[in-house]
């Protein structure tokens, strides 16, 4: 079955620091979307990418797909603590109504 | 603010009791899913409803049974549950399914099972 894998596994910068996590999957996905959970809470949607080589920002939120739409990531550019929680990238294959969640990073921020 | 809503947001039950998790939605999304997710794991999908109807069964065992009475609602019946059944259900909906429509989650159900 469809694998997604996520590193790193865990990551812990000091503010204003900058932070990616990679996402990586077994199989061509036709697109990927990019979830973020605080502790304590549920996945929050943040963007989706469909296209080859695709480069999405949001403030100081970089994201982007590979050019095999196998692999993606997530680039936060100098880190605050209000970004602190799980990173999940999520990957559809074909028309799938599935979402396979990646493995997640969880991303600790500190002064 | 969330605007898909669970309840409970707590529950313990023992292994032979039977309860139901419920979600609700009023943005008009026709797509609703049950996920089950475990501590520092990511969210596994359970069951994805589309207009109503089951259209996929991640092959969870029979003693968790989804309900669709409607298009706003969706419940989780739980029978007979293991202790490995303990963990974080998530309610998510999105406008369609496939297609990459986000999806919007609720805030879970925290489930113990003694």
């Amino acid at each position: 079955g469809q694998q997604v894998m996520q590193i790193p596994q865990y990551q812990h910068v000091q503010e204003g620091e900058d932070f990616t996590t990679y996402c990586n999957s077994s199989t061509t996905l036709s697109n990927i979307q990019w979830y973020k959970q605080r502790p304590g809470g549920h996945p929050v949607f943040l963007i989706q990418l469909v296209k080859s080589g695709e480069v999405k920002k949001q403030k100081r939120l970089t994201f982007q797909f590979g050019e095999a739409k196998k692999n993606s990531s997530l680039h936060i550019t100098a880190t605050q603590t209000t970004d602190v929680g799980t990173y999940f990238c999520a990957g559809r294959t074909g028309t799938a109504s599935k979402l396979t969640f990646g493995t997640g990073t969880r991303l600790q921020v500190t002064l | 603010d969330t605007e898909v809503t669970q309840t409970p947001k707590h529950l313990v039950m023992g292994m032979t009791n039977k309860k139901s998790l419920k979600c609700e939605q009023h943005m008009g999304h026709r797509a609703m899913y049950w996920y089950k997710q475990k501590a520092k794991k990511p969210p596994e999908l359970m069951f994805v409803y589309s207009y109503e109807k089951l259209s996929i069964n991640e092959s969870v065992p029979s003693r968790f049974s989804p309900e669709c009475p409607n298009s706003s609602l969706l419940n989780l019946h739980l029978h007979a549950l293991q202790p490995e059944d303990s963990a974080l259900y998530l309610c998510a909906s999105s406008q369609a399914r496939g297609l990459g429509q986000p999806q919007h989650f609720g805030d879970g159900t925290r489930l113990s099972i003694l």
